[in-house]
């Protein structure tokens, strides 16, 4: 069985960072392209990043582009969303996802930005 | 970047009945196209995939068609638990692109 848990959500400044990560398991991880996507409150599902299986692609929305970095430890069966300079908007559930069709999704991790 | 326009944004119907909602990209997108609920307070779940598959395990009430540019998702025999809110996803070309949503209230 698909499981996707999410974790390093929380309570950050303005302009801080913030890494997010994502354990997978019941499926060979390795084999999968992953995802993020985030939701603010009350607002809609927003498409981030994608990461190819060996990491070779990788693609960001323009809103987090040059700010937040996707990567992977195949090792470790983990997916991981360094994010840098947040801001307000930025405030949302953070989900991690498997493929790019986006078949099975995590349980979600909050991000708050504020100060 | 393509954009995924749905409609309605919202409508209500009544258990029994059937609801068509309609997913318009901006440009030719083939069948990469998918379809999610979200129910209240909850993760969302994929219903359907490359434009008319359906997920494994989802009822058969659920239904999806179309190809290039319009698709639709359409829901007969409505049921409480359909109170949700239900959205596209392009994923053609990227940045991938989700529709704003649209809420059905039962």
């Amino acid at each position: 069985q698909v499981h996707l848990v999410e974790s390093g959500g929380g309570l950050v400044k303005p302009g801080g960072s913030l890494r997010l990560s994502c354990a997978a398991s019941g499926f060979t991880f390795s084999d999968y392209y992953m995802t993020w996507i985030r939701q603010a409150p009350g607002k809609g599902l927003e498409w981030l990043s994608y990461i190819s299986s060996t990491s070779t692609y990788t693609n960001y929305v323009d809103s987090v582009k040059g700010r937040f970095t996707i990567s992977r430890d195949n090792a470790k069966n983990s997916l991981y969303l360094q994010m840098n300079s947040l801001r307000a908007e930025d405030t949302a559930v953070y989900y991690c996802a498997r493929d790019t069709a986006v078949s099975y999704w995590g349980q979600g991790t909050l991000v708050t930005v504020s100060s | 970047d393509i954009q995924m326009t749905q409609s309605p944004s919202a409508m209500s119907a009544s258990v029994g009945d059937t609801v068509t909602i309609t997913c318009r990209a901006s440009q030719d997108i083939s069948n990469y196209l998918a379809w999610f609920r979200q129910e209240p307070g909850k993760v969302p779940k994929r219903l359907i995939y490359a434009a008319s598959s359906l997920e494994s395990g989802v009822p058969s009430r659920f239904s999806g068609g179309g190809s290039g540019t319009q698709f639709t998702l359409t829901i007969t025999s409505l049921q409480p638990e359909d109170l949700a809110t239900y959205y596209c996803l392009q994923h053609y070309t990227y940045p991938y692109t989700f529709g704003q949503g649209t809420k059905l209230e039962i």
